[in-house]
């Protein structure tokens, strides 16, 4: 069954440093996500990309975060200098359709990041 | 608003019973979504109820929507030890793309 696949897992990073978080999505796919979940909380929308722009994106995704599609393959999250707080899980998801509307996204196992 | 909060925060039962979570939300919506989380790991889609569909079923799990009063309740039949998982509900905003998720039911199911 296809899959959503992040790397890495698990990634520890020094406070001010960049990380690059990558996604493989669905390959038929064409709408893509970044969720965040901060322990103990919600899983929060950072942004939609689509046609290799964004379409939307929440307050949380300020200038210190990009997105990016590579190639026909990879979409990543870059954070530019990281922040304490910007320890947290983070999801990518795909979907077929333009989603929420009409069809489910596919979630990928996610990567924990660690700022210390 | 909040969109999407989830009751009881956590629940335990014996495999075998049903479990029952809710789902409450604020705005008009779309769609509803479940999602399943197991410890640490991604977010699984379970099931996705339209704004005119009452009630759906997929294997052991039902969900049925009621608009009027902007509710969401997710059934977990005869449930299993591997249900053990953290449960979300979801709702989309008006022409937004970004989901709401809830803070989430954690299911124990018990051997």
């Amino acid at each position: 069954e296809p899959e959503v696949t992040q790397t890495p897992s698990h990634q520890v990073t020094q406070m001010g440093q960049e990380v690059i978080l990558r996604c493989v999505p669905i390959s038929n796919h064409l709408y893509f996500y970044w969720y965040r979940q901060i322990l103990g909380q919600k899983v929060e929308f950072l942004v939609s990309f689509y046609n290799n722009e964004i379409s939307e994106k929440s307050e949380i995704f300020d200038d210190q975060f990009s997105v990016e599609r590579p190639d026909g393959s990879n979409f990543t999250l870059k954070i530019r200098s990281t922040k304490l707080e910007d320890s947290a899980m983070y999801f990518c998801a795909s979907s077929v359709e333009r989603w929420p509307f009409n069809t489910e996204a596919f979630f990928g196992q996610g990567t924990r990041l660690t700022v210390v | 608003s909040q969109q999407g909060e989830e009751d009881p925060q956590a629940l335990s039962i014996q495999e075998g019973e049903n479990a029952t979570m809710n789902c409450s939300y604020k705005t008009s919506i779309n769609n509803l979504q479940w999602y399943r989380q197991n410890s640490g790991r991604g977010l699984v889609h379970l099931i996705l109820i339209r704004s005119n569909e009452r009630e759906k079923h997929s294997g052991r799990l039902r969900v049925t929507l009621d608009t009027s009063k902007k509710s969401s309740s997710l059934l977990i039949t005869a449930s299993r030890a591997a249900d053990t998982a953290s449960y979300f509900c979801a709702t989309d905003q008006g022409g937004s793309e970004k989901l709401v998720f809830g803070k989430g039911t954690k299911l124990t199911v018990n051997p």
